[in-house]
């Protein structure tokens, strides 16, 4: 069975911290690994990692995956108060018709002013 | 994202009541997912689509079942709801790469909260 976990599973940080988030995952054919933000609604994709060792950035978030340890972190740099939210990591095995997201529950950001 | 909606946002109804939740999307995606999401458990797949009148079953099925009669529109019925039912549900959709197969991103809509007492 696919399965994913994430650490912490919640966090306060102070405005201007740097946080990282955890995720390792247990998937068969694995093919890459996605990170959302939810806030009191849907959650919003933020990135998609399929190579090992390859950062992805955008603003003051960055994520990075290891293909060997099965492992990816997410991390987000001088922290603001609407960084606060849900991220959730997601994993996926091969492309193909039924190809279905395991998500792992979340890991509950608090950024205090 | 994908130009999801569903409907109704919000929800109560009694536990026997049949329920009926559409989500809608306007950007041709092939493939639709339902999800719930309860406290203490993340996102759990109910059911999925891969096209027009093609489904199957996700890891928590049991009491829901869902029909695609077209590709715009992935309709979640709760047949005899319970309070075991009471849940935020979220539908998702996936397009489809140039070579036939997924992308891996999926797209949320706003969520439905579905209330059974």
């Amino acid at each position: 069975e696919d399965k994913v976990v994430q650490s912490p599973l919640s966090l306060v940080v102070h405005e201007g911290d740097t946080v990282t988030l955890n995720c390792s995952y247990e998937v068969t054919n694995f093919r890459s690994l996605l990170w959302y933000k939810q806030e009191k609604k849907a959650p919003t994709f933020l990135f998609m990692l399929t190579s090992s060792g390859i950062e992805k950035k955008s603003g003051r978030l960055s994520s990075i995956l290891d293909k060997k340890e099965l492992f990816s972190i997410l991390n987000i740099t001088a922290t603001q108060t609407g960084d606060s939210a849900v991220y959730l990591c997601a994993a996926s095995p091969s492309y193909g018709a039924n190809s279905k997201l395991t998500f792992g529950k979340g890991i509950t950001l608090s950024v205090r002013p | 994202d994908a130009g999801i909606t569903q409907s109704p946002r919000h929800k109560v109804t009694e536990t026997g009541t049949p329920v009926t939740l559409r989500c809608h999307q306007t950007e041709n995606h092939r493939y639709m997912y339902w999800y719930r999401q309860d406290p203490g458990h993340g996102l759990r797949l109910i059911h999925y689509s891969y096209g027009v009148k093609d489904t199957d079953k996700g890891e928590v099925s049991d009491g829901y079942s869902v029909s695609r009669s077209k590709t715009e529109d992935f309709l979640l019925t709760l047949e005899s709801a319970t309070s075991s039912q009471t849940s935020v549900y979220f539908c998702a959709t996936k397009k489809t790469g140039l070579a036939g197969g997924p992308y891996n991103e999926q797209f949320f809509g706003p969520g439905t909260r579905l209330t059974v007492l």
